[in-house]
C-alpha cells in the first residue's frame, strides 16, 4: 500500500524556520516527482513546491520563492521541506503528494502536518 | 502564474440527480501533443484531497463512472451523474500545464 506520512509541523513564531518531513512507502521513491500542497485554515488548496524524481530540478510557488527548500534523499525514501522566514500567512496543513505522470496526476496524498506561524 | 476560476462556489444538489462544475483557465491547457493539462480533485469533509480526473477527461483508478471529465483549451466541466450522498465534499480543478500549478478556487457540493 502507498503511504505518505508527514511529520515536522507545530508552532513556530513569525521569522522563524521550521522542516517538514515525509516518509514514502509502498512504491518506488527515487521513481516520481514528489510535490507539497498546503491548505490554510478554512481555505482552498495552494501548490508549493516540487521537486523531479533525482532531486536535480525544483520548483516553486511564488509565494514560498526564496523562503523555502524542497530536497528528498532518495536512500532514505524521504521528502523534505525546509521553511525559513516563516509568516503568518504560511499557516496551514501541509500535504506531502507524489505525483503519477512527473509532477501531474497526484494519485497518493499524505494526512498532512499542521504548521502554525504566531506568536 | 495561470489563473483558475471555477462555478459555481457552492452547489446544492439533490441524490440521484446530476451536478456539473465549470472550470475556466487564464490561457489554454491544451499542449501540442493534444492533452489537456487538467486535472481534477475532491476533497472529502476531515480528508486529504483524492484525484478523480486528469488530463482533462480520464478517470483516476477506482473513480465511479458517474464522474466524468470534458473540455478543452481554458474551458472544462466536471459532471457528476446521479450524485450520493458520498460525493459531497469540496471539488478542485488544478492546471497542471506549467510550474506553478495552480488550483482554482474550489466547488462545495452538498446534499439537499
Amino acid at each position: 500500500e502507498v503511504q505518505l506520512l508527514e511529520s515536522g509541523g507545530g508552532l513556530v513564531q513569525p521569522g522563524g524556520s521550521l522542516r517538514l518531513s515525509c516518509a514514502a512507502s509502498g512504491f518506488t521513491f527515487g521513481g516520481y516527482a514528489m510535490s507539497w500542497v498546503r491548505q490554510a485554515p478554512g481555505k482552498g488548496l495552494e501548490w508549493v513546491s516540487g521537486i523531479s524524481n533525482s532531486g536535480s530540478s525544483t520548483y516553486y510557488g511564488d509565494s514560498v520563492k526564496g523562503r523555502f527548500t524542497i530536497s528528498r534523499d532518495n536512500s532514505k525514501n524521504t521528502l523534505y521541506l525546509q521553511m525559513n522566514s516563516l509568516r503568518a500567512e504560511d499557516t496551514a496543513i501541509y500535504y506531502c503528494a507524489k505525483g503519477g505522470e512527473w509532477l501531474r496526476k497526484i494519485d497518493c496524498w499524505g494526512q498532512g502536518t499542521l504548521v502554525t506561524v504566531s506568536s | 502564474d495561470i489563473v483558475m476560476t471555477q462555478s459555481p462556489l457552492s452547489l446544492p444538489v439533490t441524490p440521484g440527480e446530476s451536478a456539473s462544475i465549470s472550470c475556466r483557465s487564464g490561457q489554454s491547457l491544451l499542449n501540442s501533443d493534444g492533452y489537456n493539462f487538467l486535472d481534477w480533485y475532491l476533497q472529502k469533509p476531515g480528508q486529504s484531497p483524492q484525484l478523480l480526473i486528469y488530463l482533462g477527461s480520464n478517470r483516476a483508478s477506482g473513480v465511479p463512472d458517474r464522474f466524468s471529465g470534458r473540455g478543452s483549451g481554458t474551458d472544462f466541466t466536471l459532471k457528476i451523474s446521479r450524485v450520493e450522498a458520498e460525493d459531497v465534499g469540496v471539488y478542485y480543478c488544478m492546471q497542471v500545464l506549467q510550474t506553478p500549478y495552480t488550483f482554482g478556487q474550489g466547488t462545495k457540493l452538498e446534499i439537499k
